[in-house]
């Protein structure tokens, strides 16, 4: 079946530091593909996304593309802040399921902190 | 409320006793899933709605577990006869509509200790 394995934290960086957090997949068709962020005592948030290669989704900042060729889509931000702190969560979309469903697949989560 | 409400926020139970955790979508949301998340593992779907039914029940794990949802609103998970797998963090996540294209919003879960 689908699968997204991303890389375990937690992932330290000082403020202003490049972030890259790997996230690869597994998947039998053309899935979408997601970043969730989840923010200290809160629910998960959609950060950005991509539906189909080449594409790259950005927001606040972060960006990801997606890399067909390497069944990838790794999360990356030039500049870290303390406020971007938070678990990050990969995630695929196996498209039209039963009934219409967006159900996704998603990884174990990357906690992030960044320090000043 | 703004966002997806759940309760309760945490829940301890004994072995073999049933809870129900609830969830209240955002108003006007036709879709809303279950996850959950046990410790150092992804998130697992459990179970799917549309309206009040449930076109893919597939992520539940046994029959212990059941989950309805009253029209286009309240949503309750109910785990009958605990058992110390079940301890996880419980996630309601709805959306606008059921396609890939109506990002999920999530509540901040029901922490679920089974001892």
């Amino acid at each position: 079946g689908d699968s997204v394995t991303q890389m375990e934290g937690p992932v330290t960086l000082s403020e202003e530091a490049f972030l890259t957090i790997n996230c690869t997949y597994t998947a039998t068709g053309y899935p979408s593909l997601f970043w969730y962020v989840q923010y200290p005592g809160e629910g998960l948030q959609l950060l950005l996304k991509a539906t189909k290669a080449d594409d790259k989704g950005s927001n606040k900042g972060f960006e990801a593309t997606y890399r067909k060729e390497t069944t990838s889509f790794h999360l990356e931000k030039g500049s870290v802040q303390v406020s971007d702190s938070a678990v990050y969560f990969c995630a695929l979309s196996e498209g039209r399921v039963t009934g219409g469903g967006n159900k996704l697949t998603f990884g174990t989560g990357t906690q992030l902190k960044v320090e000043l | 409320g703004a966002g997806v409400s759940q309760s309760p926020s945490n829940k301890v139970t004994e072995k073999g006793k049933d809870v129900e955790l609830r969830c209240d979508p955002i108003s006007g949301h036709t879709a809303l899933y279950w996850y959950r998340q046990r410790l150092g593992q992804g998130l697992e779907f459990l179970i799917y709605f549309q309206g009040n039914s449930a076109p893919d029940k597939s992520g539940l794990p046994s029959d212990r577990f059941s989950a309805e949802r009253t029209g286009e609103s309240v949503s309750t998970l109910t785990i009958q006869r605990t058992q110390q797998e079940d301890s996880a963090v419980y996630l309601c996540a709805s959306s606008r509509a059921g396609g890939e294209n109506s990002p999920l919003h999530f509540g901040n879960g029901t922490r679920l200790t089974v001892t």
